[in-house]
């Protein structure tokens, strides 16, 4: 049971290349979020997707899109990217609400450098 | 603006003693709260968890406690450990599964 798969690990992207970020989980859940972790920021809430075909704007959605592909996958989209951008991401997802539980599986991240 | 606040960036408690984290929200329709542990280079791991109509829950030496009117809630940690020393998140979630976190405190427990 992988739980929630992100790809890349690691990446290095030059001013104004445009890159996807992938996230995949195999639990079944409704909900998937795209957090950035910056020094001092904490996690920082990008977008969300409650359902498969819907998605709303978190904290800091500006410079980003996303996908949700379907109930699996969840991607997050840099058209073109700024050294503001330079951040480590995660991917969660969680279940519906009143199924059990509540708490969000993260995946281990992916480290972006934008130079 | 911050809806979910921790305003102690770091804390620093002895083994064997209790550790007291805090976290601030602003949103009253926050209605789930969640702690979170993190360690470098890895992914954040559920810790506990509270609703709103409960103001204790206890797992283990771990217990969350909120206070509504007063919109705070705490993670206690007793007795602290080495193995602790994380840095902790804590978030509020509310009815359109939005989870919203907090900028983390770092624990260190020495020996």
């Amino acid at each position: 049971n992988a739980g929630v798969t992100q790809t890349p690990k690691f990446q290095v992207l030059k001013t104004g290349q445009s890159m996807t970020l992938q996230c995949a989980q195999d639990m079944n859940h409704n909900s998937m979020y795209w957090y950035r972790q910056d020094p001092g920021m904490g996690l920082r809430l990008i977008y969300y997707s409650a359902s498969e075909g819907t998605t709303d704007k978190g904290e800091v959605p500006n410079g980003y899109n996303v996908s949700r592909l379907n109930k699996r996958e969840f991607s997050l989209r840099l058209e073109s990217a700024a050294p503001s951008q330079t951040s480590v991401y995660f991917c969660a997802s969680r279940p519906r609400r009143g199924t059990g539980g509540g708490e969000a599986f993260f995946g281990q991240g992916t480290r972006l450098t934008v130079v | 603006d911050q809806q979910v606040k921790q305003n102690s960036p770091s804390l620093s408690v002895q083994e064997g003693r209790i550790s007291i984290l805090n976290c601030d929200y602003t949103n009253s329709m926050f209605d789930y709260f969640l702690w979170y542990k993190k360690y470098p280079a890895e992914g954040p791991t559920f810790l506990i968890s509270i609703s709103s109509i409960k103001d204790k829950n206890e797992d283990g030496r771990f217990t969350v406690f909120l206070n509504k009117s007063a919109k705070h809630l705490s993670l206690h940690i007793v007795p602290s450990q080495p193995g602790d020393s994380a840095v902790y998140f804590c978030a509020a979630s509310d009815h359109t599964d939005k989870l919203i976190f907090g900028t983390g405190t770092r624990l260190q427990v020495f020996p």
